[in-house]
């Protein structure tokens, strides 16, 4: 069964540094997602991507973050000068064309801030 | 404010037992809602959708939906210690497609 895959499973980072959390989504998927989960917390969603360009974001996604789809099967989530309170996993998903059809995630990125 | 609220738990049945999960929701524009398992330390697993009023049976699952009441629910037959979980319930609106999360029901299936 088509699965998304992410890298890397663990990232550990200094505070105030860059990362870039990658994603290889299911192949015929359309819409992408990044979502986050602080440990012991609900599922957050972050961001939605359509057609190249972000189709919805909540409040969370501000301007430390942004997302690329450099090649035809990557999609990364970048997180600029991190925060301790960015330690969470974060969690790729994606879904086939129709609105109602479910998302699939990934295994997701267990991202430490030190 | 989208709402998912999920009674956390842990819900703690014996081998065999039927597992009840509920959910409810506020959004009353909510079509589309979602099972997932999570299992500690690792990610969402969807385990069923529905989006009628009614049940929907997959295997041991069981997913029932009441629009109405603004009510989800799993059935879990024949409960393995494997079921132990965390299972999620998400809601989705037909304007945007973008599930809301419970906090998640805690299930302990105790030998």
């Amino acid at each position: 069964e088509p699965e998304v895959t992410q890298t890397p499973s663990h990232q550990v980072t200094q505070m105030g540094q860059e990362v870039i959390l990658r994603c290889v989504p299911i192949s015929n998927h359309l819409y992408f997602y990044w979502y986050r989960q602080i440990l012991g917390q609900k599922v957050e969603f972050l961001v939605s991507f359509y057609n190249n360009e972000i189709s919805e974001k909540s409040e969370i996604f501000d301007d430390q973050f942004s997302v690329e789809r450099p090649d035809g099967s990557n999609f990364t989530l970048k997180i600029r000068s991190t925060k301790l309170e960015d330690s969470a996993m974060y969690f790729c998903a994606s879904r086939g064309q129709q609105g109602n059809q479910p998302q699939h995630f990934g295994d997701g990125t267990r991202l430490s801030i030190l | 404010q989208k709402e998912v609220e999920q009674n956390s738990g842990p819900l703690s049945v014996p081998e065999g037992a039927i597992a009840s999960l509920n959910c409810t929701y506020s959004d009353r524009g909510s079509q589309s809602f979602f099972w997932y398992r999570q299992y500690s330390g690792k990610s969402p697993e969807l385990i069923m959708f529905i989006y009628s009023n009614g049940d929907k049976e997959d295997g041991r699952f069981t997913a029932q939906l009441n629009k109405a009441s603004q009510y989800v629910s799993l059935l879990i037959r024949d409960s393995q210690p494997s079921d132990s979980a965390t299972y999620l319930c998400a809601g989705q609106s037909g304007g945007s497609y973008i599930p809301t999360f419970g906090r998640g029901t805690s299930l302990i299936v105790h030998p």
